[in-house]
């Protein structure tokens, strides 16, 4: 079984700066798929970015990025100049390649961009 | 495009009782499925759909959690009796099908059993 550890359960930063939230996970699966999902405050989930196991390069989404370190079973997000709009839940979620759409989710981290 | 539907949005009822949720995905997914979000958690998967079939029903309490989806289409998510412990959002998404791994996600359904 999968597990994704989110170990930062809330964070505050102010507005135009750098946030990065971390995400580990535990699997024996070689191929498989990342991904950060947002969920703002009464609103729907939404896909933010995604990675593909097999691909050494980081993914990259406009102001978003990921660190992913393979051996390391790390995956972080990475996004500049954070805005208010970004006040939201993150989760990391890992997907099996063999069973595309079986996501394993974490418990997300909170996070509140500040004014 | 219309997104993915769910009512009701909100729904309070007795332990024991019975509720039912409805889903409709984005025209042309394949793939449905459900998840059971409990605050202060990441969404769980109760069942996953492909057409009319189930892929994953692993974490389906199935003496009391039942669902269905007649014609490949909508879903009804049904909880009968109803726990305190089943208190929590549920959400509905879909894909266009196995192979396709973006998920889009409804507005779910916030339960709560008194």
């Amino acid at each position: 079984a999968q597990t994704v550890t989110q170990s930062q359960p809330e964070m505050s930063v102010q507005e135009a700066e750098t946030v990065t939230l971390s995400c580990t996970y535990d699997t024996s699966e070689s191929n498989y798929y990342l991904f950060w999902y947002k969920q703002p405050p009464s609103r729907q989930m939404i896909l933010v970015i995604r990675q593909e196991a097999y691909k050494q390069q980081n993914a990259t989404e406009n102001r978003f990025s990921v660190n992913f370190q393979k051996a390391a079973k790390s995956f972080s997000l990475k996004f500049s100049d954070s805005q208010l709009g970004d006040t939201a839940m993150y989760f990391c979620a890992f997907m099996r390649a063999t069973n595309a759409g079986k996501s394993t989710f974490g418990d997300g981290t909170t996070l509140t961009v500040k004014p | 495009e219309a997104g993915v539907a769910q009512s009701p949005r909100y729904k309070i009822i007795e332990k024991r009782q019975s509720v039912a949720f409805w889903c409709n995905p984005i025209s042309g997914h394949a793939t449905l499925y459900w998840y059971q979000q409990i605050l202060g958690q990441g969404p769980k998967l109760l069942i996953q759909f492909q057409n009319n079939g189930v892929v994953d029903d692993s974490q389906l309490p199935k003496d009391r959690f039942s669902a269905e989806r007649l014609k490949g289409v909508d879903s009804t998510l049904k909880i009968q009796p109803a726990k305190l412990e089943d208190s929590a959002v549920y959400l509905c998404a879909s894909s266009q099908g196995l192979a396709y791994y973006e998920q889009y996600f409804g507005p779910g359904t916030r339960l709560t059993v008194t």
